[in-house]
């Protein structure tokens, strides 16, 4: 079985501070792990995927994850926020064997203040 | 390259209206499926296709009818509306079937049903 459980239903930084979007998943198998962000009315973008290489992964606008196997965690990190950040996320899982049941998480809405 | 393309963008039904929401992508994508977005429930998989004149079922898919006569088209038909249909839906698609690839989402479809 598998499950992905964001931590957070909401976070919220001030500009320039950090960002955490905590993201733990469950899965039979070695999974792909996934993070999207989807800005107001839009459709959802792909920030950065794990597919069992490097275990810290760089996605675009400055965020990362690292997979952590021991926790089963996948948490986004950027070590500045910018006021552009502010949509919702998404950690999604996918198994490597088995199928094509890709798992969302309901979602981390960040909030940037000025 | 327009990437996936989602039409309508605003639909409202009467309750038993039957519609179909439409999406093409042009990448040659092999797999396409379709989501529905709820607040607080992530995405939730309806249909999906891994190549043409080959369809299953997701999580949710009563209600629901998907066709894919071509690599290019996968339309989402709607048989008799009902106002637990009102959400956002989301069409994706995905290079290959395996899990490597990310998704490459459509600007959705906000349905609601009266």
């Amino acid at each position: 079985a598998q499950s992905v459980t964001q931590l957070d239903s909401h976070v919220s930084v001030s500009e320039g501070t950090p960002v955490l979007l905590r993201c733990n998943y469950s899965s039979s198998y070695s999974p792909s792990l996934f993070w999207y962000v989807q800005h107001p009315n839009k459709g959802l973008q792909l920030l950065l995927k794990y597919t069992s290489a490097a275990t810290l992964v760089k996605g675009i606008n400055g965020f990362e994850a690292e997979f952590k196997k021991s926790e089963t965690s996948f948490h986004l990190t950027k070590p500045s926020a910018h006021m552009s950040d502010a949509a919702e996320y998404f950690c999604v899982v996918r198994p490597t064997t088995g199928g094509f049941k890709t798992i969302f998480g309901a979602g981390t809405r960040l909030f940037v203040k000025a | 390259n327009a990437g996936v393309t989602q039409t309508p963008k605003f639909q409202v039904l009467k309750t038993g209206q039957s519609m179909t929401l439409q999406c093409a992508q042009d990448m040659n994508h092999e797999y396409m499926s379709w989501y529905r977005q709820d607040p607080g429930m992530g995405l939730r998989l309806i249909h999906y296709s891994v190549g043409a004149g080959i369809t299953d079922q997701g999580e949710v898919p009563n209600g629901y009818n998907v066709s894919r006569s071509t690599t290019e088209d996968f339309p989402l038909r709607l048989l008799s509306a009902a106002p637990s249909q009102t959400s956002v839906y989301f069409c994706a698609s995905s290079l290959r079937r395996t899990t490597n690839y990310g998704y490459t989402f459509g600007s959705g479809t906000r349905l609601t049903v009266v």
